[in-house]
């Protein structure tokens, strides 16, 4: 099993740019996550999603947008990209029933200039 | 309103020593509270984890040890090796992993 993967792995961005995070799970998980982490800080729950199709805002959703069509993939999109989103971003998994135990991908890294 | 503290954001420790990484939460309505570690580059991997209705659990040279009268949780590392030196994360949830708040974490370096 890859896990959890996530692509791309760094990106920089302009401002007002828009882009897409993508994120892929092949242990047949229901749920998954994102979550952003500032420096120095927890990592903040943006978006998650309790299976194919449902969608449901987290601590930090504004700017954001989620979509679920397939178990495997949970995509976020950034639309407008503003300074403040510079950030690391996670996206995460776990089973259902196993809600609380998480798997993580490594991470894609953020700057927005 | 919901935190997840930890005392201390810096622990060094000689190689071989026992670790100990502290947690405060709040939200006395949390009955699951889980401890990930996290490598320079690297997403949150899962440690070790303890409910509500236990004090103590133990895994392969960790204990974490919960003390729900004053809110504490803390995460014990026998024999620290090298390969311990992360940041360490403290969660508490209410049941629900998309309610799981995290703490700052708590940077370890184990010193040789």
């Amino acid at each position: 099993n890859a896990g959890v993967t996530q692509t791309p792995k760094f990106r920089i961005l302009k401002i007002g740019q828009s882009m897409t995070l993508q994120c892929a799970q092949d242990m047949n998980h229901n749920y998954m996550y994102w979550y952003r982490q500032d420096p120095g800080m927890g990592l903040k729950l943006i978006y998650y999603s309790v299976g194919a199709g449902i969608t449901d805002k987290g601590e930090v959703p504004n700017g954001y947008n989620v979509s679920r069509s397939t178990t495997e993939d949970f995509p976020l999109r950034l639309e407008l990209a503003a300074p403040s989103q510079t950030s690391v971003y996670f996206c995460a998994s776990s089973h259902v029933g196993y809600q609380e135990t998480q798997y993580f991908g490594p991470g894609t890294r953020l700057l927005v200039l | 309103g919901e935190s997840v503290g930890l005392h201390l954001p810096t622990l060094s420790v000689q190689e071989g020593d026992n670790s100990i990484i502290n947690c405060a939460y709040s939200n006395s309505a949390s009955d699951y509270f889980i401890w990930y570690k996290q490598e320079s580059g690297k997403g949150p991997q899962f440690i070790i984890d303890i409910r509500s209705n236990m004090d103590k659990r133990q895994g392969q040279r960790v204990t974490v040890l919960l003390n729900k009268t004053v809110k504490h949780l803390s995460l014990q590392i026998a024999a620290t090796q090298p390969g311990d030196s992360a940041v360490y994360f403290c969660a508490e949830s209410g049941g629900g992993g998309f309610k799981t708040i995290f703490g700052a974490g708590t940077r370890l370096f184990v010193k040789a």
